[in-house]
């Protein structure tokens, strides 16, 4: 099984409905991470978690939302989507600071018509 | 903030040949440089890394090589392979930071 697990992996709604994607992680780590990537753009920062009580606005929060449910546990959520935010979403953990790996999910991609 | 240019966006070449996929970062403070794989339909995957101390970094056909006063550091694949072919993304982060990740080149490695 994967060490982080994103779920769904794919999914189309339409504009204005409220979107959740889910992360799991089985690797014991306490930082989670939302990115969103873009073609051209690589990938950008939404919200990270560094603990379980302790959540921050990465460089593109606007129309998002997250929720660190436990140490395992990390959604983020679209509380109204708009087609702009059609892209492939990627939860990671690390076990330490700025200079530890990134483990990423496989990845979730939403489309937004 | 940090700020991270990776060039080229897209590079071909034929199997056998050398790779090199160059960054430059803006925050001088910047202290650790990984480089992440990313295959069709797959998660980004650490690569190879490098410290601020350190200016080179082998390990097999990869190595990463940092000119801290040029504020630049570039990854070089030799005798590249089919299986090479993914998106590569430089970063950059200074102490207990975030990431800052270059857009990305796509590497196609043609037999």
């Amino acid at each position: 099984d994967a060490d982080v697990t994103q779920t769904p992996r794919n999914r189309i709604t339409k504009t204005g409905k409220r979107i959740m994607l889910e992360c799991s992680q089985t690797k014991g780590h306490d930082r989670m991470y939302w990115y969103r990537q873009d073609p051209g753009l690589g990938l950008r920062l939404i919200y990270y978690s560094f603990d379980v009580k302790d959540i921050n606005k990465g460089e593109i929060s606007d129309g998002y939302s997250v929720s660190r449910q436990a140490q395992a546990k990390f959604s983020l959520s679209l509380e109204s989507a708009i087609p702009n935010q059609t892209a492939l979403y990627f939860c990671a953990t690390s076990g330490q600071g700025g200079s530890g790996e990134l483990f990423f999910g496989e990845g979730s991609r939403l489309t937004v018509l | 903030g940090e700020n991270v240019e990776q060039h080229p966006s897209t590079l071909s070449v034929q199997e056998g040949d050398s790779a090199v996929i160059k960054c430059t970062y803006s925050d001088s403070a910047s202290n650790y440089f990984p480089w992440y794989k990313q295959e069709l339909g797959k998660g980004p995957q650490l690569i190879i890394d490098i410290r601020s101390n350190v200016g080179e970094k082998k390990d097999q056909r990869i190595a990463v090589t940092l000119n801290k006063t040029a504020k630049h550091f570039s990854l070089h694949i030799t005798e590249t392979q089919p299986e090479d072919s993914a998106v590569y993304f430089c970063a950059a982060v200074t102490g207990y930071s975030t990431l800052t990740f270059g857009k990305g080149t796509m590497l196609l490695v043609s037999p």
